[in-house]
């Protein structure tokens, strides 16, 4: 099967940087992927990671290491629309996990004024 | 409306009864799926399926049953419905298999069995 950690919460101020960690142990999958929800709403997608290294995209960036099974969101530039919860996900690649979907349990950011 | 879309959008219904959660994507996608969202356990996967006619079960498919008889719907039934099932539901499409794993969400089903 596929297993997902991250924290559960992350607190920041205004203009901050924030790293959201996640850990992961799978089968085998495409990439890792990261979405964003806020209350109430539907997660939406951010980033995906195919292969090592640093993805950039404006003010969030993402990152993989297959080797460490470890990938993170970075937040820069804080604002407080970036509140909200953040999961990290894997698509499997082969035999009974091929094609799912599997998500973290997610990390409630916080960002104070 | 283009998109993915989900209804009724709030539900309210009684121990025992079936409910059904309708679920349609304008963009052929070949993958929908659906999951659940109770606090403490972020998005659990209950049913996915790849294409028309091929579903498969998740992580917690125990009194859920899918159907895909056309690519774009994806409607999701609690045969008997418990308060165990309360919750936010959410359905997903994607592409077909490759680099890009993007999935695009419904805005949600909140069920409350009472």
């Amino acid at each position: 099967g596929q297993s997902l950690e991250q924290p559960s919460e992350v607190t920041a101020v205004e203009g901050a940087i924030v790293q959201i960690n996640c850990t992961y142990q799978t089968s085998g999958f495409y990439g890792l992927s990261w979405y964003q929800q806020h209350d109430g709403g539907a997660p939406t997608f951010l980033s995906y990671n195919a292969l090592d290294g640093l993805e950039e995209t404006g003010r969030f960036s993402s990152f993989l290491s297959r080797s460490d099974s470890y990938g993170y969101l970075l937040l820069q530039e804080l604002q407080m629309k970036d509140s909200a919860s953040y999961f990290c996900a894997v698509r499997g690649d082969r035999g009974s996990t091929l094609g799912r979907l599997y998500f973290g349990r997610g990390t409630q950011l916080t960002v104070w004024p | 409306d283009a998109g993915i879309t989900q209804s009724p959008r709030y539900k309210i219904t009684e121990t025992g009864r079936q409910v059904t959660l309708m679920c349609h994507q304008t963009w052929s996608h070949s993958y929908m799926f659906w999951y659940r969202q109770d606090l403490g356990h972020g998005l659990r996967l209950i049913y996915y399926s790849a294409a028309a006619d091929i579903t498969d079960k998740g992580e917690v498919p125990d009194g859920y049953v899918v159907s895909r008889s056309k690519t774009e719907n994806f409607p999701l039934t609690l045969e008997s419905a418990t308060r165990s099932q309360t919750s936010v539901y959410f359905c997903a499409s994607s592409e077909r298999l490759g680099m890009n794993t993007e999935a695009f969400f419904g805005q949600g089903t909140r069920l409350t069995v009472v």
